[in-house]
C-alpha cells in the first residue's frame, strides 16, 4: 500500500512570496489534515477535510494560509505571502475512517525555508 | 482544551538499558492518546495509540505504555534500548474520532542512545 505522498520535499522562498505544497493521500482515505511542525515544536493542526469538507480550520492564519481538497482526494495548501515565521516543515496526513478515528498515518512532510 | 506535556526535551540512556519517556496530558472528556516517533527528515509513524479498553498498551519494535487516569499519564516505555531507537518521540491526544480526531501534540523529546 503506498504512503502519503508530498511535494515538494524542500523549499526555499524569499519573504513575500508564494508557495503551494501539495499532498496526495491513501488511497480510499476520508479525512486529510494539514499540520504545521516548527523546529523544536510539536506538529499543530492547520486544517481538516472529510472528503470535500472543512472539519475545522480554527488554527488556520486564513488571512495567508489557504487549502483545498478537489474531488476529496489530492490536496494543496498555499501561503500567499510568506512570512519569515513560516518557516517550518508541513506534514500532510490522511485516516480511513474519521468516525472509529483510524490511524492517521503521515507523509515524509515539505520543509519550508523563508529567507 | 486539550494539552499535552511531554518533561524532558532529551533524553540519553545507554543500550540495553530501560527507555522511560514521560507524557502527562490534560483533557476535559475521556482522551485518546497516542504516541509517535519521527526519524530525521521522515514523517511520524504510530508506535501505539490508547482509546478505550485494556490501559496497558502494546505497540512495534517492543515500546508499551500505560493510560493512568488518577495521574493523567501516558508514559512510553521499553525494557532495553536499542541504537535503532534514537529517534525524536511525541505523545499526542485527541477526544475522539470524527470532527474530534484532531491530533494535539507534546514538543517532543529526543531519545539518544549511547554504546
Amino acid at each position: 500500500e503506498a504512503g502519503v505522498a508530498q511535494s515538494p520535499r524542500y523549499k526555499i522562498i524569499e519573504k513575500r512570496q508564494s508557495v503551494a505544497f501539495w499532498c496526495n493521500p491513501i488511497s480510499g482515505h476520508a479525512t486529510l489534515y494539514w499540520y504545521q511542525q516548527i523546529l523544536g515544536q510539536g506538529p499543530k493542526l492547520l486544517i481538516q477535510f472529510q472528503n470535500n469538507g472543512v472539519v475545522d480550520d480554527s488554527q488556520l492564519p486564513k488571512d495567508r494560509f489557504s487549502a483545498e481538497r478537489l474531488k476529496g482526494v489530492d490536496s494543496t495548501l498555499k501561503i500567499q505571502p510568506a512570512k519569515l515565521e513560516d518557516s517550518a516543515v508541513y506534514l500532510c496526513a490522511s485516516s480511513l475512517d474519521p468516525v472509529g478515528n483510524n490511524e492517521q498515518f503521515f507523509g515524509p512532510g515539505t520543509r519550508l525555508t523563508v529567507l | 482544551a486539550q494539552s499535552v506535556t511531554q518533561l524532558g526535551s532529551h533524553v540519553s540512556v545507554s543500550e540495553g538499558a530501560l527507555v522511560l519517556l514521560r507524557c502527562n496530558y490534560s483533557s476535559s472528556v475521556p482522551p485518546y492518546l497516542f504516541w509517535y516517533v519521527q526519524y530525521p527528515n521522515q514523517g511520524l509513524q504510530l508506535l501505539l495509540k490508547y482509546t478505550t479498553g485494556a490501559t496497558l498498551v502494546k505497540g512495534i519494535n517492543g515500546f508499551e505504555a500505560e493510560f493512568k487516569k488518577s495521574e493523567t499519564s501516558f508514559h512510553l516505555t521499553k525494557p532495553s534500548a536499542h541504537m535503532s531507537d534514537a529517534a525524536e518521540y511525541f505523545c499526542a491526544v485527541s477526544r475522539g474520532g470524527g470532527t474530534a480526531s484532531k491530533l494535539t501534540f507534546g514538543t517532543g523529546t529526543r531519545l539518544q542512545v549511547t554504546l
